[in-house]
């Protein structure tokens, strides 16, 4: 399984657009990137998923490189319910696959 | 509403005492994860289960144990509950991938445990 490195926090403000990159060198061939959020004492919450090139769906965009070693979720114009932690996760989910959280990006959207 | 359920959604119990946490997949998965998130802290994989076997273990005390029965509901046993077992306990299931396209996992609202 893929390690992930995130920033553990970020701040932003209402409006803006935010992206957190994740860093997954050792990704495998089969992998996917999924992108999760999490407000306090909830559970993660699936936000969009990829395996290259650009996703985007009506909440964030994905952007990754063409050698996927990393990846870059960008949310447009934030706003302060935007607040919550953001992992990513890299894996392919068959039947017997460890599937481990890296720490997390904290972001902090401020007035 | 992630479909996966989970129960209790609270409980508290003292220390040296035994609790069963249950979980109820999303219909037609077939895979059940077990994640600890003790407070501020990120999410601790426990264990797998995949159509009533154990496929994965991660840092499982062997005071925890856990199984998944063959209506796919799985329960989590805590037992010589210490008080640092006091976190949130995630249920997490999923559908298996062909290889060919990813997956998601889906997550239940937790069971929040307090040893006192």
């Amino acid at each position: 399984l893929a390690k992930t490195t995130q920033p553990i926090s970020m701040d932003s403000y209402e409006g803006q657009e935010v992206n957190i990159t994740c860093s997954h060198n050792n990704i495998a061939t089969n992998d996917y990137i999924t992108w999760y959020q999490q407000f306090p004492s909830q559970g993660p919450r699936f936000i969009i998923q990829g395996y290259k090139t650009k996703v985007t769906n009506e909440v964030a965009s994905l952007f990754i490189p063409a050698d996927r070693k990393s990846s870059t979720l960008s949310l447009p114009r934030v706003s302060l319910s935007d607040t919550a932690v953001y992992y990513c996760l890299v894996a392919i989910l068959d039947s017997s696959y460890k599937l481990i959280f890296g720490s997390g990006t904290r972001l902090l959207v401020r007035p | 509403d992630s479909g996966v359920t989970q129960t209790p959604k609270h409980l508290i119990t003292a220390t040296g005492q035994r609790v069963t946490l249950r979980c109820s997949p999303r219909s037609g998965d077939l895979s059940v994860y077990w994640y600890q998130q003790s407070l501020d802290q990120g999410l601790q994989f426990l264990i797998q289960y995949y159509n009533g076997e154990e496929r994965a273990k991660g840092n499982i005390l062997e005071r925890f144990s856990a199984q998944q029965f063959p209506d796919l509901h799985s329960e989590l046993n805590l037992s010589s509950l210490e008080l640092g077992d006091s976190a949130l306990y995630f249920c997490a299931s999923s559908f298996p991938t062909d290889g060919a396209s990813g997956n998601t996992i889906y997550f239940g609202e937790g069971s929040w445990l307090t040893v006192v």
